[in-house]
């Protein structure tokens, strides 16, 4: 079982909702992240928290707003989402942030599949 | 631009078989490189590798990486249905925090 927790698995969502993906992980690792995968694809970086900092943007439109309230819990807000958002999207979690001897093991968590109408 | 590449794109074989996946990357600030397998959902951990020729184990899989030549290979022995998936090949890169850049992965079929 991954120690990663995404929710929700499934949200089906129209262009005007407001909705928000939930990420949390309780194995004290300091960086957290978001990426996307389409189908057929291979995962996509988003976002990077360190020490609840965001660290890394790899460019990614405003709709998507990512929070880190804590060192466990990471939500990406959506607004205003088009149909081509539609993925999977994975939280993961790494021992330690940017920067550090870490030698880059991710745990990723099931994903939350998200359907744009 | 850092890039890691997976061939082949997909493969069917039987049970039984022996497979060998391929991942080569061209990159700057070389940390590790790592395979996880993706079924339906979550990429799971296979292995992390940061030095050349040393082989890592576990059951019927191995891999091992080369730093001069820049690739990786992932075997996998008497092969099972339960081997299907997506093979993801990533490269954690120094002064980049944990970010892995990914290859396009290898969708790997095993048929009774």
């Amino acid at each position: 079982d991954t120690e990663v927790t995404q929710t929700p698995k499934h949200l089906v969502m129209g262009m005007t909702n407001k909705k928000s993906l939930k990420c949390e992980q309780h194995m004290g690792h300091r960086a957290m992240y978001w990426y996307k995968q389409k189908a057929k694809k291979p995962p996509e970086l988003m976002f990077v928290y360190s020490y609840e900092k965001l660290s890394i943007n790899e460019s990614v439109p405003s709709r998507f707003s990512p929070e880190c309230p804590n060192s466990s819990l990471l939500n990406l807000h959506l607004h205003a989402l088009q149909p081509e958002d539609s993925a999977l999207y994975l939280c993961a979690s790494s021992q330690e942030g940017a920067g550090s001897a870490n030698t880059g093991e991710l745990f990723f968590g099931e994903g939350s599949r998200l359907t744009v109408l | 631009e850092d890039k890691v590449v997976q061939s082949p794109l997909s493969l069917v074989v039987h049970e039984g078989d022996t497979v060998t996946l391929n991942c080569s990357y061209e990159v700057t600030n070389f940390r590790s490189l790592l395979w996880y397998k993706q079924e339906k959902k979550a990429p799971t951990f296979l292995f992390m590798l940061t030095s050349s020729g040393i082989e890592k184990k576990s059951g019927r899989l191995s891999s091992i990486l080369d730093k001069k030549e820049l690739f990786s290979i992932l075997n996998i022995t008497a092969t099972q249905t339960g081997d299907s998936a997506i093979y993801l090949c990533a490269v954690a890169l120094d002064n980049a925090g944990n970010m892995l850049t990914f290859g396009g992965g290898t969708r790997l079929m095993v048929k009774p």
